[in-house]
């Protein structure tokens, strides 16, 4: 089983839909918790790092981490057609040490 | 801003061929990660180096080896390739914060897709 496991989707939405997307995990050490966006033949894309459990808002992009339930999401506002890429949840035990990521969820917004 | 450049970006090899992937990157970070990315998969951590000493190992094979330079640019070498070696390798770099956390998040390149026949 995977220390990191992500609902692989595909999710699609229309425009201007609220996206949520989820990871779940089984390694009690990791301790902080990104998300990248990484579009067909390109390397991911930062999106939101957060450290330990909470809520972090970028614009349209909010963070939580539930640390006690081992679940992080992300949440997309008003999402737009740009926003159709592959979503990545990456976590590490130290904040230099190597990434761990989920499977990715295939996200589609149309018009 | 600067980004992590890496290079070549597309290369194309003969099965038990050698390759050189080169990365370099941005600017005052001094930490580099590899990872291999297979078609339809998620990133998986190969090798990383701090200040020029290897700081962790994942699932590199023995054929592959790396190491970071005094310029702070990488190398990952690989040898006796494999058509399983085809994939998409991704530098990241980062920079160690003195104290607290946050700036030490990996910043990835566009990544070099090797194709192996």
């Amino acid at each position: 089983q995977k220390e990191v496991e992500q609902d692989p989707g595909p999710l699609s939405v229309p425009e201007g839909a609220i996206v949520s997307l989820n990871c779940t995990y089984s390694n009690s050490a990791f301790q902080y918790f990104m998300w990248y966006r990484q579009y067909s033949r390109k390397g991911p894309e930062l999106l939101m790092y957060t450290y330990s459990s909470g809520n972090k808002e970028d614009g349209r992009f909010t963070a939580q981490v539930d640390k006690s339930s081992k679940y992080i999401s992300l949440f997309i506002r008003d999402s737009q057609p740009s926003d159709s890429a592959t979503y990545l949840c990456a976590m590490s035990g130290t904040s230099y040490g190597k990434l761990t990521f989920g499977q990715g969820t295939i996200l589609t917004v149309h018009p | 801003a600067a980004g992590v450049i890496q290079s070549p970006r597309h290369l194309i090899k003969e099965k038990r061929e050698t390759a050189t992937l080169k990365c370099y990157p941005i600017p005052r970070h001094d930490t580099v990660y590899w990872y291999q990315q297979g078609p339809g998969q998620d990133p998986q951590f190969l090798i990383s180096f701090y200040e020029k000493m290897q700081s962790d190992k994942g699932s590199i094979p023995d054929r592959f080896s790396a190491q970071q330079f005094s310029d702070y640019h990488s190398e990952l070498n690989m040898s006796s390739l494999e058509l399983g070696d085809s994939a998409l390798y991704f530098c990241a770099s980062s920079r160690r914060a003195s104290g607290r956390l946050v700036t030490d998040t990996q910043y990835f390149g566009p990544g070099t897709r090797l194709t192996v026949l």
